[in-house]
């Protein structure tokens, strides 16, 4: 399977501990998202990396959430000190940036991260 | 306000029937995606588009970038169709923005 994988796919954690995503882009993709989904929302974009560098962040990504890409591919997702309102699906996306106009960065989605904070 | 209003919130399907989806949005836009989350959560890109029309299959997407407006269309829905039909816009500086999603029922 060649396309993008999260792991855990579901988390149970109690309020106040810190817990980590991974997510796994395609191969050759250089660009990253993260997004968090709400029940009944659509998702909303968290932050997204071109290679290792982080290009933009969201101000829905509190001081409480990290996000790493240390070698410009596999990424990691970190919210520490969880609180309920952080109980979501957390998905992750990549794309092909090949700075030929935008319109072609077509992002393929991963199954995503449920987290459950009690 | 937000930047994409999807219509309607939900909808229910005899098999067989034409189904529309309407998206709306409000700001300048590269591209704009037609995305279907089933109930498992995964996500699917069914079209993006920046200008026209795309077909496949049974599935047809237009775009007015005049007017901001997007719909999707499926013929013949069939009971797989059934799942969360999802509408994104990818801003000039290249972020997503999501719709809320319609969540689409066909009844056998």
């Amino acid at each position: 399977d060649t396309g993008v994988s999260q792991d855990p796919r579901h988390k149970i954690t109690k309020r106040g501990q810190n817990v980590t995503f991974r997510c796994d882009p395609i191969s050759e993709h250089n660009r990253l998202y993260w997004y968090r989904q709400t029940l009944g929302q659509g998702p909303e974009f968290l932050t997204y990396f071109q290679n290792e560098a982080q290009l933009e962040k969201s101000r829905l990504l509190s001081d409480r959430f990290s996000a790493e890409r240390p070698k410009g591919s596999f990424s990691t997702l970190e919210i520490q000190r969880t609180e309920q309102g952080d109980s979501a699906m957390y998905l992750c996306a990549s794309s092909l940036a090949t700075g030929t106009p935008s319109s072609y960065n077509e992002q393929f989605f991963g199954p995503g991260t449920r987290l459950t904070v009690l | 306000k937000n930047e994409v209003e999807q219509s309607p919130q939900n909808l229910t399907a005899q098999e067989g029937e034409f189904i529309t989806i309407n998206c709306s949005y409000s700001v300048g836009i590269s591209a704009l995606h037609w995305l279907q989350q089933h109930p498992g959560g995964g996500i699917v890109s069914l079209f993006m588009l920046s200008s026209g029309k795309k077909k496949h299959g049974r599935l047809i997407a237009t775009i007015n970038i005049q007017e901001k407006h997007s719909s999707l269309h499926i013929t013949a829905s069939h009971p797989r169709d059934s799942a969360v039909y999802i509408c994104a816009i990818r801003g000039n500086n290249n972020d997503m923005r999501f719709g809320a999603g319609t969540r689409l029922t066909v009844k056998p």
